[in-house]
């Protein structure tokens, strides 16, 4: 178990640029989720997945924002036109499906800043 | 919509004391899960203890232990014997009973572990 693996761990994009980050989740767990958490505040929901799927989506993720998990491993969040409103941490967490009792397991963020 | 509220921004306490977190919910669900995370300084979240609504137990974990009392909807944690290493921000945090994981934060109480 080497936990959930995030990256980039920090970027730095001029507004109006697109950025990808990448989540690499526990390797047996299925579902994998997405959180932004902004200066002073607690994680906010995204999106998820259950395997391939995205089963979920936020209001909070505008047309701007895309995730994708092609074959059910790692995850990529795609924001184009970034605004200095993106400006955050990016959290990536996963869990095992089917078990209620499985806890999400977070990673370490990647924190975008948008000059 | 599900609200989390931590009414304690800040907390401080000398190491080996006891402290106690605040935080309220609110719901109209009857089945659901609340959790308090830790979110250390080198930024991952951990999971620190978890309660099922329908136990009227209050789990323990160590010394952490929760006082929860659902006809209030508040959910508090006590950290017995305080030590330097729980200096964190904590999170509590709410989820529904069935589908996946996804989590309703609170904004957070700063606790500093003092020597």
């Amino acid at each position: 178990d080497t936990g959930v693996s995030q990256n980039p761990r920090h970027k730095i994009t001029k507004r109006g640029q697109n950025v990808t980050f990448r989540c690499d989740p526990i390797s047996e767990h299925n579902r994998l989720y997405w959180y932004r958490q902004t200066l002073g505040q607690g994680p906010e929901f995204l999106t998820y997945f259950q395997n391939e799927a995205q089963l979920e989506k936020s209001r909070l993720l505008s047309d701007r924002f895309s995730a994708e998990r092609p074959k059910g491993s790692f995850s990529t969040l795609e924001i184009q036109r970034t605004e200095q409103g993106d400006s955050a941490m990016y959290l990536c967490a996963s869990s095992l499906a089917g078990s209620y009792n499985s806890p999400l397991h977070f990673g370490n963020g990647t924190r975008l800043t948008v000059t | 919509a599900q609200t989390v509220t931590q009414s304690q921004p800040e907390m401080s306490v000398q190491e080996a004391e006891t402290v106690t977190l605040s935080c309220t919910y609110d719901t109209s669900e009857n089945n659901y899960y609340l959790f308090w995370y830790k979110q250390p300084p080198s930024r991952q979240m951990i999971l620190v203890i978890r309660q099922e609504a329908y136990k009227q137990q209050n789990a323990t974990e160590n010394r952490f232990s929760v006082n929860f009392q659902k006809a209030a909807k508040s959910f508090s944690l006590k950290i017995s014997d305080s030590q330097l290493g729980d200096t964190a921000m904590y999170f509590c945090a709410f989820s529904y009973s069935q589908g996946a994981q996804k989590l309703v934060f609170g904004q957070g109480t700063r606790l500093t572990i003092n020597p």
